[in-house]
């Protein structure tokens, strides 16, 4: 069975800095797709950025991008120029590739808090 | 703004009621899919619903019941609820499908939740 872990349950960074957020996997697939969600207060589950296995580039979206290792299996998501505005619970999420029935496999999540 | 709509954002219903939740999704996608999210945890995977085929998880209560009138309707019917159950219930869709190997396809968007609180 695929595990996603979060090891760090709560990060802080000051305004315009730069944080990262670690998230590690287990699995035996070579076909997957990873995720980062963020929830803010207001508890609507967005997607952050995205991120094919099969795909050696690095995903980015804007202040926010992935350093994914699969030979290590790890997916960190580095925010950059850090506002208030995302101050938010980050969960990282696996799903196999090929339908509907794979789940999305969460993390337990990363609450970052963000310094004025 | 989220293109997954869920009513109501809020309810409250005493343990002998019987209330739904709605979701309505305006993607064209294919898949549905209610989740249960305690406070400070990961949203967990109660139902999904995928060309006209209804997955159930096993351990979901019976108490929790799911409607599809069509493919971009999905209902969660509530009834004898137990206070534990109040959580936030989270909508999603994907557009999923047999041969779909894009990441677009594969990713779940979610609606922005209904707090459901048990009396």
């Amino acid at each position: 069975a695929q595990t996603v872990t979060q090891s760090q349950p709560e990060m802080s960074v000051q305004e315009a800095e730069t944080v990262t957020l670690s998230c590690t996997y287990d699995t035996s697939e070579s076909d997957y797709y990873l995720f980062w969600y963020k929830q803010p207060p207001s508890r609507q589950m967005i997607l952050v950025i995205r991120q094919e296995a099969y795909k050696q580039q690095n995903a980015t979206e804007n202040r926010f991008s992935v350093n994914f290792q699969k030979a290590a299996k790890s997916f960190s998501l580095k925010i950059s120029d850090s506002q208030l505005g995302d101050a938010a619970m980050y969960f990282c999420a696996y799903r196999s590739a090929g339908g509907a029935t794979n789940k999305l496999i969460f993390g337990t999540g990363t609450l970052l808090a963000v310094q004025p | 703004d989220t293109e997954v709509t869920q009513t109501p954002k809020h309810l409250v219903m005493g343990m002998t009621n019987k209330k739904s939740l709605k979701c309505e999704q305006h993607m064209g996608h294919r898949a549905m899919y209610w989740y249960k999210q305690k406070a400070k945890k990961p949203p967990e995977l109660m139902f999904v619903y995928s060309y006209e085929k209804l997955s159930i998880n096993e351990s979901v209560p019976s108490r929790f019941s799911p409607e599809c009138p069509n493919s971009s309707l999905l209902n969660l019917h509530l009834h004898a609820l137990q206070p534990e159950d109040s959580a936030l219930y989270l909508c999603a869709s994907s557009q999923d499908g047999a041969g779909q190997g894009s990441s677009s396809g594969n990713t779940i968007y979610f609606g922005e939740g209904s707090w459901l609180t048990v009396v």
